[in-house]
């Protein structure tokens, strides 16, 4: 299994800021996944991360909100733009493994908290 | 029809018994069903899963059971464990590749009493 560092691990935010977290994988990988965890909520896929290519957002995540970099094959990042308290969550990063990457491994996460 | 449904919301166990957690899902397409297991200040980490030509699979203390009739799915933990208190989260995975896509319920938080 990859080994997945994630920063930073928690902050505290005003409203109408940005936040960029940082994923950074152990080994080289094609694709790295974005999730978001709200409070009391499920997991849910905000976009794949492509090297050399813009991201694949999933319904109900936009670019302008959630932009993705993906500079190599090691390294991404998620920024949540133009903060509000709704967007206070858990964000992980994630790498899969298998035929189609079912099996998925998670960065410890970042939780954000908007005020 | 994209939803998977988890209950309970939260279980507490005693030390030795047996940890049941139920997973029922409605789409079809689905046919890899993993179970995360999610310490605090931690991500989910893969703890086992099955596909529906199966209808159990074991490793270890942790089973899963599958229905596929009844579209349903559950995780046993038995001689269940301090150390086991976690949320658990089931998820499910459409036919031809979830390409990093699952479907997560809402999880349990589990509670193992010494």
């Amino acid at each position: 299994s990859a080994v997945i560092s994630q920063k930073p691990s928690r902050d505290i935010c005003q409203r109408g800021t940005s936040l960029t977290i940082q994923c950074q994988v152990d080994s080289q990988v094609t694709m790295m996944f974005w999730y978001r965890q709200q409070p009391g909520q499920s997991l849910t896929l905000i976009a794949t991360a492509n090297q050399g290519s813009e991201a694949t957002y999933e319904s109900g995540f936009v670019i302008d909100k959630f932009p993705i970099s993906r500079p190599n094959l090691t390294f991404s990042t998620l920024t949540v733009s133009n903060m509000s308290p709704e967007d206070s969550s858990i964000y992980l990063c994630s790498v899969g493994q298998g035929p189609t990457n079912e099996k998925l491994f998670f960065g410890s996460g970042t939780q954000l908290s908007v005020l | 029809q994209q939803q998977v449904k988890q209950s309970p919301q939260s279980l507490i166990v005693q030390k030795g018994g047996i940890s049941i957690i139920n997973c029922a899902y409605e789409n079809t397409a689905f046919d890899y069903f993993p179970w995360y297991q999610q310490f605090p200040g931690k991500g989910p980490a893969l703890l086992i899963a099955i596909r529906p030509d199966v209808s159990e699979k074991k490793e270890g203390r942790f089973t899963i059971s599958f229905n596929k009739s009844a579209k349903q799915f559950s995780l046993h933990i038995m001689d269940s464990q301090p150390g086991d208190s976690a949320t658990y989260f089931c998820a499910a995975g459409p036919h031809g590749g979830s390409q990093g896509n699952l479907i997560f319920g809402k999880g349990t938080k589990l509670s193992v009493k010494p």
